[in-house]
C-alpha cells in the first residue's frame, strides 16, 4: 500500500535535547513537508522540499532543521532551540501539480517533560 | 500574506440534517481550495480539491464551492451522520512555484445520533 508513515507516533523530550522525527513516503512524491499543529490551531508550515538535497524554511522554521538525502525521506529535527515543541506534527508530500493533494501521515505528538 | 478563516469553530447538529460550513481567504491568486477532514489525533485526510478555474466539485454526500472573487469557499454535508463528527479544514494554495497551503482553524463537527 501507498502512503506516508511517521514514527514514533508518540514522543518525550527532556529540556535540552534535540529529537528527530521521521517522515517516509512511498508515493514517489517529489515534495515533502512538514506542519506544526496546536490544540485549536490549524496546520503550520515548518519546512518543506520540493526536490532532493533543497529545502526551504516555512512560517516557523526557527528551531528546526530538516535534511532531504533521498526522495522518500524528509526528518525533522527538533533543536534544543525550539522554546515551546510540545505539539502534534504532520508530515505530507504531493506530487507538486496544481491538481493534486497532499497526503498526510498519522503524524507524531512530541511532547517535553 | 495569505489568511485562511472558518467560521464557525464548532458546530453540533442533530443526525439527518444538511449543513454548510464556511471558508475564507484573503488573497484570490491561488491555484486551488482544498477540504481535509480530520479525527482526533490523527493526520489529515482529503475530501475535495477545487482548481482554480472551477466553480465546484462533488463527491458522494460532500459538495464544496468556490468563489474566487469573493474569497470563499463551503463545504455542504447533505444528511448527516455520525460518523461525519470530526474536525473540517480549509486549505488555500498559493505560493507560485511552490505548492503551499495555509490553513484555516478549523470546524469541529458533531452529529448528534
Amino acid at each position: 500500500d501507498g502512503g506516508i508513515t511517521q514514527s514514533p507516533k508518540y514522543l518525550f523530550r527532556k529540556e535540552g535535547q534535540n529529537v528527530t522525527l521521521s517522515c517516509e513516503q512511498n508515493l514517489n512524491h517529489d515534495a515533502m513537508y512538514w506542519y506544526r499543529q496546536d490544540p485549536g490551531q490549524g496546520l503550520r508550515l515548518i519546512y518543506y522540499s520540493q526536490i532532493v538535497n533543497d529545502f526551504q524554511k516555512g512560517d516557523i522554521a526557527e528551531g528546526y532543521s530538516v535534511s532531504r538525502e533521498k526522495k522518500e525521506s524528509f526528518p525533522l529535527t527538533v533543536t534544543s532551540a525550539q522554546k515551546n515543541p510540545t505539539a502534534f506534527y504532520l508530515c505530507a508530500s504531493t506530487s507538486g501539480y496544481s491538481t493534486d493533494t497532499q497526503y498526510f501521515g498519522p503524524g507524531t505528538r512530541l511532547t517535553v517533560l | 500574506k495569505q489568511e485562511v478563516t472558518q467560521i464557525p469553530a464548532a458546530l453540533s447538529v442533530p443526525e439527518g440534517e444538511n449543513l454548510v460550513l464556511n471558508c475564507s481567504f484573503t488573497d484570490s491568486a491561488i491555484y486551488n481550495l482544498q477540504w481535509f477532514r480530520q479525527d482526533p489525533g490523527k493526520g489529515l485526510t482529503s475530501l475535495l480539491l477545487i482548481q482554480s478555474s472551477q466553480r465546484e466539485q462533488t463527491s458522494g454526500r460532500l459538495n464544496a464551492s468556490l468563489d474566487k472573487s469573493s474569497g470563499r469557499s463551503t463545504l455542504y454535508i447533505a444528511a448527516s451522520q455520525p460518523g461525519d463528527s470530526a474536525t473540517y479544514l480549509c486549505a488555500a494554495s498559493s505560493g507560485a512555484g511552490s505548492y503551499q497551503l495555509t490553513f484555516g482553524k478549523g470546524t469541529k463537527l458533531s452529529v448528534i445520533p
